[in-house]
């Protein structure tokens, strides 16, 4: 299957500051990227999809001043939680999708962590 | 909006035993998928399906799209401890890049 990567695996930042994630897949072209957010014991609410070169579209009541989505190439997105708060803390997911072949689905990374303090 | 209800929410069973899960919608799906997620990973996609009434294997998992493209059911055989996690399933109703809609998933704990 194909090979999603994400970095870091988790991260504690203070309170106003911003954080940037990578997601990476390692071996296909991932022409669509999504971001998803995830709280304990809950499913996976996805936050945006985005298209490699394009404005990534935001899901209703995702703050897209808040999180910033770059998607500059066809193995990279980063999601940037600017000015974070605690309430930010949450486990962050993306999934990339080639749409063709062996990466027609989508294939998730590792998860990050995050925790504002 | 579309809208998953997947059961049971939760299983407590033995090493050894069959477990069934299923998933279903109000609106119609072109495509099911069936994930499993471990603590502090992300989803692994375990099945799947793209026809109605297709029946798809993965080793001891099996998984059906139901006829009425309504609902999907995933089934685990013998099961093991290492099957614990959360299944989670997915529909969609276009292309390999359009976004998905997940159930609530299912805890599954496997007592050795």
């Amino acid at each position: 299957g194909a090979v999603v990567s994400q970095h870091p695996s988790w991260v504690i930042c203070k309170s106003g500051t911003s954080v940037k994630i990578e997601c990476r897949s390692l071996d296909f072209q991932a022409t669509t990227m999504f971001w998803y957010r995830q709280f304990p014991k809950q499913s996976l609410m996805l936050m945006a999809t985005s298209n490699e070169g394009s404005k990534a579209t935001y899901e209703q009541g995702v703050e897209k001043d808040k999180f910033l989505i770059n998607h500059a190439s066809l193995t990279l997105s980063t999601l940037t939680v600017t000015s974070a708060h605690p309430e930010d803390s949450s486990f962050y997911i993306c999934s990339g999708s080639g749409g063709t072949g062996l990466s027609y689905e989508q294939y998730f990374g590792p998860g990050t962590r995050l925790t504002v303090t | 909006g579309q809208q998953l209800n997947q059961s049971p929410q939760s299983m407590f069973i033995q090493e050894g035993e069959d477990v069934s899960m299923n998933c279903t919608s109000s609106s119609i799906f072109n495509t099911w998928l069936w994930y499993k997620q471990d603590p502090g990973e992300g989803p692994v996609l375990l099945i799947a399906l793209y026809k109605a009434g297709e029946l798809t294997s993965n080793g001891r998992l099996t998984a059906q799209f139901g006829i009425t493209r309504k609902d999907s059911f995933l089934n685990i055989s013998a099961s093991i401890p290492s099957d614990v996690g959360i299944y989670f399933c997915a529909g969609r109703t276009q292309g390999g890049s359009e976004k998905l809609v997940f159930g609530k998933g299912t805890k599954l704990t496997v007592n050795p």
